[in-house]
Order: structure tokens, then sequence, then C-alpha cells
């Protein structure tokens, strides 16, 4: 199956910094998804985003497909961005996905 | 809409007893995924159902494991003479499908944390 490699595996900011978090896919991207982990367990769904780029706020994402890797870009990073940073792919019976970003954000 | 739903939230249970956990998905969502996570680990695709079918189960679904969904609502998935190995997140996603779909993002509930001892 498709192998989902994550980078960095930690991240430790100080708030209002930004970041760029990577995933790299061994297989061709399907139903890419970004998913938010929050310190209860929680997971959010950030962005589905198989292909070109997406905004949130504060957050975005770009997937280029053809070559097999997607980013997530967090500006001006709070305390409240902490927790784990998923990402994923597969077909539309399952999702394949990363180890996971953790991200710790200081005050 | 709420979400998606998981019930309980965390079940402690000894080894070999059977444990049953229950997920109500949004409604108008038709497809509906089971995932275990562990610690450290991102989550893990145990099953799929698309409405009533059970169309995807991985190899991780040992016969312990089954799971429904009567009538393509809620479902269950229940884990027969439970191992501490078995001890995990359990998580149920659902997401949208057809070609009125503009986004099949998947709404995740808040797991049920099971604890084999």
């Amino acid at each position: 199956g498709i192998q989902v490699e994550q980078s960095p595996p930690d991240l430790i900011l100080q708030e209002g910094a930004n970041s760029t978090l990577r995933c790299n896919f061994s297989d061709s991207v399907n139903n890419l998804q970004w998913f938010h982990q929050n310190p209860w367990g929680q997971l959010i769904n950030l962005f589905y985003i198989p292909s070109g780029t997406k905004q949130n706020g504060r957050l975005s994402a770009t997937t280029v497909a053809t070559e097999r890797y997607s980013l997530l870009y967090i500006s001006s990073s709070q305390t409240t961005d902490s927790g784990v940073y998923f990402c994923s792919s597969g077909s539309a019976r399952q999702l394949t996905f990363g180890s996971g970003t953790q991200l710790t954000v200081l005050p | 809409d709420t979400g998606v739903s998981q019930n309980p939230r965390h079940k402690i249970t000894k080894r070999g007893q059977n444990v049953t956990f229950r997920c109500d998905p949004i409604s108008e969502h038709n497809r509906l995924y089971w995932y275990r996570q562990t610690l450290g680990q991102g989550p893990e695709f145990l099953t799929y159902f698309q409405n009533e079918a059970q169309l995807e189960k991985s190899r991780l679904l040992s016969d312990r494991f089954s799971a429904e969904r009567p009538k393509g609502s809620f479902s269950t998935l229940e884990i027969q003479r439970t191992e501490q190995g078995d001890s995990a997140m359990y998580l149920c996603a659902s997401s949208l499908a057809g070609d009125q779909a503009r986004d099949y993002g998947y709404t995740f509930g808040s797991g049920t944390r099971l604890t084999v001892v």
C-alpha cells in the first residue's frame, strides 16, 4: 500500500511564528486530507485537497499531485494550534495516514 | 447536525470480555468508516460501509471483530474475547459520496478509548 512520510516529526514554535509541514507519498495522491488532532484527541478535518491550493484563515495547504507531496502552512501560530497534524491519502474506501507532526506552540 | 457521535467515550474491560461500540454519523453522510489509533501513531483503517453494505475490511480486522450498519444509519463495532493488544482509540468517521458531493472530507467522532486489563 501507499507509504506516507511526514516531516518534521516534531516542531516547537514561539507564538506568532510561521511553519510549513510536509507530506510525501510513495504512490499517486488521491482524496488527500489534512487533520489536526487536539490534545484531547479530537481529529478535525482541516482540508480536503486532492490538488491545488486552499486557504482557511491562518492555514493554507498546497498539493502537487504530479510530484506526490502536500504542504500545510501555518502562519502567525497560536497556542491553540498545538497538537498533532496528520496527512492522509487513499481511495474512497480507505485512507492511509502518516505518523504525524507534533506541533508545540509556546506562549 | 451535531457531528459524528461515538459512545461510550471510555471503556475498561477485562481480557476475554466482549465489548460493543456505537457510532452515529452525520445524517446525510452515506459513507462510514472505522479506524483504530494507538499511541504515537496515525489512525489505521479497519472497515468501510456505504449505506448498509460493508464494502471493505482491513486485514487488521480479525474474526474477533465484527461491524454492522443496519439500515445505513448508526454503526456498531463489536470485539469478542478482548485481548490486551486491542487497547486503543477506536475512531468512527463519516463522509459524503455521490456526484453531488463536492467535498469528500471525513468528519471524525471523538472516539472510544478501550483499555483491556
